[in-house]
């Protein structure tokens, strides 16, 4: 069965301090999709990053970096630098179709950045 | 990136009454929407996929009787809430599957539904 594991509920930091948000996957598949989107208090959702099971090659956006590791399936999220504005909860989320067509969503880690 | 619109963005309506709330994509055209349901502080769970000009696909658990999806043209797909009740109160929020984007999947505001 899939699964998507964000143990972190909750994370509080102070502005300019880095974040790690966790993310562990289960899948069989081997050809599968890796997301994470960002929820602010509006409630939409902002997608920020999809990554193929094939490039594990890590990502770097401005302040934003993710780590893929295969071998202990986990695609973790650091905010380098964290600003009041990346206060928000984050979704990381599995599709294990070329068309993306179901998302499995972990149950999100709500960061909150203090000023 | 696509735009993908829902109306309304929040409705308030009694018990046993009906609502519909609509999910469009603004500058393309999408075969396939999806709707989703959100509980407070939880995660997003899939209800239907929503075709154009065919059936809806349900999840499991899901009352198609209950949660009507129609997809009537490439840009719009509806989801009404029939004989709404206190326990539907919930955030909706619909995507829709961009075929110019590696069919990436554009998510819409989201509506807020309160059942009184």
């Amino acid at each position: 069965a899939q699964k998507v594991t964000q143990a972190q509920t909750e994370i509080s930091v102070v502005e300019k301090e880095d974040v790690t948000l966790d993310c562990v996957y289960e899948t069989r598949d081997t050809t599968y999709y890796l997301f994470w989107y960002k929820q602010p208090p509006s409630g939409e959702l902002v997608f920020l990053i999809r990554r193929n099971s094939f490039d594990e090659q890590n990502e770097i956006s401005g302040r934003y970096s993710w780590n893929f590791q295969k071998s202990t399936s986990s695609f973790n999220f650091t905010i380098t630098a964290s600003q009041v504005v990346d206060s928000a909860v984050y979704f990381c989320a599995l599709s294990d179709t070329f068309n993306t067509d179901k998302l499995i969503f972990g149950t999100g880690t709500r960061l909150q950045v203090f000023p | 990136g696509a735009v993908v619109s829902q109306h309304p963005s929040w409705v308030i309506c009694k018990s046993g009454t009906s609502v519909k709330i609509e999910c469009r994509s603004l500058d393309f055209q999408a075969t396939t929407m999806f709707w989703y349901r959100q509980f407070p502080k939880q995660s997003l769970m899939l209800m239907a996929t929503s075709n154009e000009g065919s059936k809806a696909t349900y999840e499991q658990g899901v009352e198609k009787d209950k949660f009507l999806i129609n997809h009537a043209s490439l840009t719009l797909s509806t989801l009404t809430v029939t004989s709404a009740h206190p326990e539907d109160s919930s955030f909706y929020i619909c995507s829709a599957r961009d075929f110019r984007e590696w069919n990436e999947q554009f998510f819409g505001p989201g509506t807020r539904l309160t059942v009184l």
